[in-house]
């Protein structure tokens, strides 16, 4: 298994630009999730799924969109980049049972938006 | 809502000196909790968990225990080395709700030769 995959691992944007961090998981797990990691902000929930067609907002959800239509896949697009939107991406699956929370975690995707 | 709390490092520890960080939470619900680990350059990783009271996650020389009366879950290890510099996260996740975690804000810890 290759577990939790995203790319790009580093993207620069400029003010404005669009673009889709890309995250992938090959376990079947129900749930998908994505946080932004700042400095002395720990880890902040974007979005969220709970299955294949149902998405909802985190903590921070403005300025992004995400959509869910297959279990493995759960792309995070940015509408229209911004300096604030400068930050760590991290993608997380996990199981949807008592017991079987552990989240696992994908690499991180870098994005410098200029 | 729920809530974790940790202590702000960065820590700074010789080789082998004895380890604390300590995390408290605040739940609605009856949460499991987890401590998880990002090495420099990494994605997260689970180091343990604890499901109900009184339980103790352990691994790699690493323990905590799930203190419900103090709604704590400090993490402890006897002998740090070098190799376990990285930055600990405290969770919780609340399975009355939406089972997606709430992370602390981190503590970075570096071990010195």
């Amino acid at each position: 298994n290759a577990g939790v995959t995203q790319t790009p691992k580093f993207q620069v944007l400029k003010t404005g630009q669009s673009m889709t961090l890309q995250c992938a998981q090959d376990m079947n797990h129900e749930y998908m999730s994505w946080y932004r990691q700042d400095p002395g902000m720990g880890l902040r929930l974007i979005h969220y799924s709970v299955g294949a067609g149902i998405t909802d907002q985190g903590e921070v959800p403005n300025g992004y969109n995400v959509s869910r239509s297959t279990t493995e896949d759960f792309p995070l697009r940015l509408l229209s980049a911004a300096p604030s939107q400068t930050s760590v991406y991290f993608c997380a699956s996990s199981y949807l049972h008592r017991d079987q929370e552990t989240q696992y975690f994908g690499p991180g995707t870098r994005l410098l938006v200029l | 809502g729920n809530s974790v709390t940790q202590m702000e490092g960065p820590v700074t520890l010789s080789e082998e000196a004895f380890l604390t960080i300590n995390c408290t939470y605040t739940a609605t619900g009856y949460p499991s909790l987890f401590w998880y680990v990002q090495y420099p350059g990494e994605g997260l990783q689970l180091l343990l968990k604890a499901t109900k009271a009184d339980d103790k996650g352990s691994n790699k020389g690493f323990e905590a225990t799930y203190r419900k009366e103090t709604t704590s879950f400090h993490l402890e290890k006897g002998s740090v080395q070098v190799s376990d510099s990285a930055v600990y996260f405290c969770a919780l996740s609340d399975r009355g709700g939406s089972y997606i975690p709430t992370f602390g804000r981190g503590t970075s810890l570096i071990v010195h030769p």
